[in-house]
């Protein structure tokens, strides 16, 4: 069964932390993604990644960078917290290329910052 | 740049049936998605169009116009369960969504 895990679904930071969001997919997907969701903005992307080492700015890449040193782990960190960081955060994964490869996605984290 | 448009919220009735409407401008296309997500859930998977034409999946259609930039998704038999937000994504080399159309139905 196909399986997209998230490291937290609750998370409690303090402004100006560092925080490490961890996203695990068992499919063996190239393509990872990870979003934000917030009330009447929708998904928005943050970053995806093709492959390992790879990365790629989605439409809101500011005050985020992101890891992929293994296939199947893709992490997303906040180098400061701040409080606008406040969101439900959505990892996804799906297969390469640009067919209709539907996207799996985690269950979520939602992050509070304060 | 991309602009994907779809009502903020609609209601209907258990049993009847719902059209809910997409618009996309956008500088590529690689196809049409819709995703179901329920309160507090991941979204999850519903359809995809490349083509132009009408895709039946049960209770469930999609429709695409690439010429017009235009997509719906028809949910008919309308059940308590369906009372979600749906999210319509269009694929370039990434998927972008749209913000979401929330159904309520009402028994």
């Amino acid at each position: 069964d196909v399986k997209v895990t998230q490291s937290s679904r609750y998370l409690v930071k303090r402004t100006g932390e560092k925080v490490f969001l961890e996203c695990v997919q068992d499919m063996d997907h190239e393509n990872m993604f990870w979003y934000r969701q917030d009330p009447g903005l929708g998904l928005r992307l943050i970053y995806f990644s093709y492959d390992v080492k790879m990365k790629e700015k989605g439409d809101i890449p500011e005050g985020y960078s992101v890891s992929r040193e293994k296939k199947e782990r893709f992490s997303l960190i906040l180098e400061s917290a701040s409080t606008n960081q406040t969101s439900m955060y959505l990892c996804a994964s799906s297969w390469p290329g640009v067919g209709g490869y539907e996207q799996y996605f985690g269950p979520g984290t939602r992050l509070t910052v304060t | 740049g991309q602009n994907i448009d779809q009502p903020t919220e609609m209601t209907a009735t258990e049993g009847a049936i719902v059209q809910i409407n997409c618009t996309y401008q956008t500088s590529g296309f690689n196809g049409l998605f819709w995703y179901q997500q329920h309160a507090g859930e991941a979204p999850t998977f519903l359809s995809y169009n490349v083509l132009d034409g009408l895709e039946e999946k049960g209770r469930f259609s999609s429709f695409l116009s690439r010429s017009k930039g235009y997509s719906y998704l028809l949910l008919k038999e309308l059940q308590m369960k369906d009372s979600a937000s749906y999210l319509c994504g269009n694929r370039d080399d990434k998927i972008i969504f749209g913000k979401g159309t929330r159904l309520h139905i009402l028994p």
